[in-house]
């Protein structure tokens, strides 16, 4: 079974910056990935598909790169909304679906 | 506006049987592929299972299949999920969500706000 890992697991970052977050799969997932982010007490938010596709209505601050086994979910000029959790998903060869495990990222 | 409300959570004994639901409004149900997905007190999401259109294809996670059965009925536009011989480690917030599934593209697009199961004695 595929292993999503993310990284790290918790990122410290002052609003107005950038932030790069990490997701790595153990085997080749081609582009086979969706990025979403969950706010305390609320459901997840899809934001990027196909590692790099904006869904809509998401701002154009957050983008998503990668391919093969190398993800990453790019955040910049951070607001004070952004500060959440992260999970990415792979999708590839489904069932099963696998998450990752998250980053938290938070106010600095 | 897609709307998703899920119901049915609450606490169960281990062993015991619990159904949930999912009412589903602003789009066409019928059209879509949806799953559920869960999230233990503090930790990640695991996604549960998926059922298409039709709901004769159905995906379950290993840790429960035989005990766990999704359905949809798409004339009352609701989905559900049937849970059996409930242990403590399917304790969660499990999540209706709709899925986008075309070629080798899939993701949930719209999500509930979930419903809690507590599974204890």
């Amino acid at each position: 079974e595929i292993v999503m890992t993310q990284s790290p697991a918790t990122l410290s970052v002052s609003p107005g910056e950038s932030a790069t977050l990490s997701c790595r799969a153990s085997q080749s997932i081609g582009s086979n990935l969706a990025w979403y982010q969950q706010k305390p007490g609320q459901a997840p938010r899809l934001l990027i598909y196909a590692a790099s596709t904006r869904a809509t209505g998401i701002p154009a601050r957050f983008s998503g790169s990668g391919s093969g086994t190398e993800f990453t979910l790019a955040i910049s000029s951070l607001q004070s909304e952004d500060f959440a959790v992260y999970y990415c998903q792979r999708y590839n060869n489904w069932p099963p679906i696998t998450f990752g495990q998250g980053t938290r990222l938070e106010i600095k | 506006e897609v709307q998703l409300v899920e119901s049915g959570g609450g606490l169960v004994q281990p062993g015991g049987s619990l159904r949930l639901s999912c009412a589903a409004s602003g789009s066409t149900f019928s059209t879509y592929w949806m799953s559920w997905v869960r999230q233990a007190p503090g930790k990640g999401l695991e996604w549960v299972a998926t059922t298409n259109q039709d709901g004769d294809v159905k995906h379950y996670v290993d840790s429960v299949k035989g005990r766990f059965t999704i359905s949809r009925d798409n004339a009352k536009n609701s989905l559900y999920l049937e849970m059996n011989s409930l242990r403590a480690e399917d304790t969660a917030i499990y999540y209706c969500a709709r899925d986008y599934f075309v070629g080798t593209t899939f993701y949930h697009d719209y999500w509930g706000q979930g419903t809690r199961v507590t599974v204890s004695s």
